[in-house]
């Protein structure tokens, strides 16, 4: 299966700040898409990386908070724009697997904390 | 819109105890089921999924899971776990399109196993 690097893997950012989170897969995949995991809480989807065109976000989620970037089939970006203390939480990088639809490939995810 | 339920929240169990986690899931059609694990400072990883046929189903790690159709249930099982089953599980759903879907994720259990 594909091998995700999300980079940073933690960080401490000061409310209002901006940060981007960098995904790279060590291979060509269709589907990427962003998750945040805020404490105690499961996993939801925040958008789909679209390569080539503006990503799909998810109801709740809007362009201006969390802009992304898709410029070829390895690489992504999520930027968690303007920071509150809500936003602190880990954000996941996914790719779907080329064996099959659906089946999903996580990266280790990268740590907020917005103080 | 699906949703995913896991009605145990945090579960505590001795090494060789039998293990059944609950995910009842909401949506009506035909639909593509996970269970991921996620153990202690690692990433997400698959543990097993159903797409169609048995309604039984092997994973990784002498896991299992059944489907209940009419239960709307993947309730993920083992007869004997260990100490290393000490991890954070999630049950997923998607519809099945035949393409790329979004996963819904349940809140997650927290499996711990004492010696």
């Amino acid at each position: 299966s594909a091998v995700i690097s999300q980079k940073p893997s933690r960080d401490i950012c000061q409310r209002g700040t901006s940060l981007t989170i960098q995904c790279q897969v060590d291979s060509q995949v269709t589907m990427m898409f962003w998750y945040r995991q805020q404490p105690g809480q499961s996993l939801t989807l925040i958008a789909t990386a679209n390569q080539g065109s503006e990503a799909t976000y998810e109801s709740g989620f809007v362009i201006d908070k969390f802009p992304i970037s898709r410029p070829n089939l390895t690489f992504s970006t999520l930027t968690v724009s303007n920071m509150s203390p809500e936003d602190s939480s880990i954000y996941l990088c996914s790719v779907q697997q080329s064996s099959g639809a659906n089946v999903l490939t996580f990266g280790a995810g990268s740590r907020l904390t917005v103080l | 819109a699906q949703s995913v339920s896991q009605h145990n929240h945090h579960v505590i169990l001795s090494e060789a105890a039998s293990l059944e986690l609950g995910c009842n899931y909401s949506y009506g059609g035909t639909v593509n089921l996970f269970w991921y694990v996620q153990y202690p400072g690692q990433h997400l990883q698959l543990l097993l999924k159903y797409f169609s046929g048995d309604p039984l189903v092997k994973g990784i790690k002498g896991f299992e899971a059944e489907f209940i159709k009419s239960k709307f249930s993947f309730n993920l099982r083992k007869p004997s776990v260990q100490w290393s089953d000490t991890a954070e599980y999630f049950c997923a759903v998607t519809r099945n399109t035949g393409t790329a879907s979004k996963l819904t994720f349940g809140t997650g259990t927290r499996l711990q196993v004492t010696l």
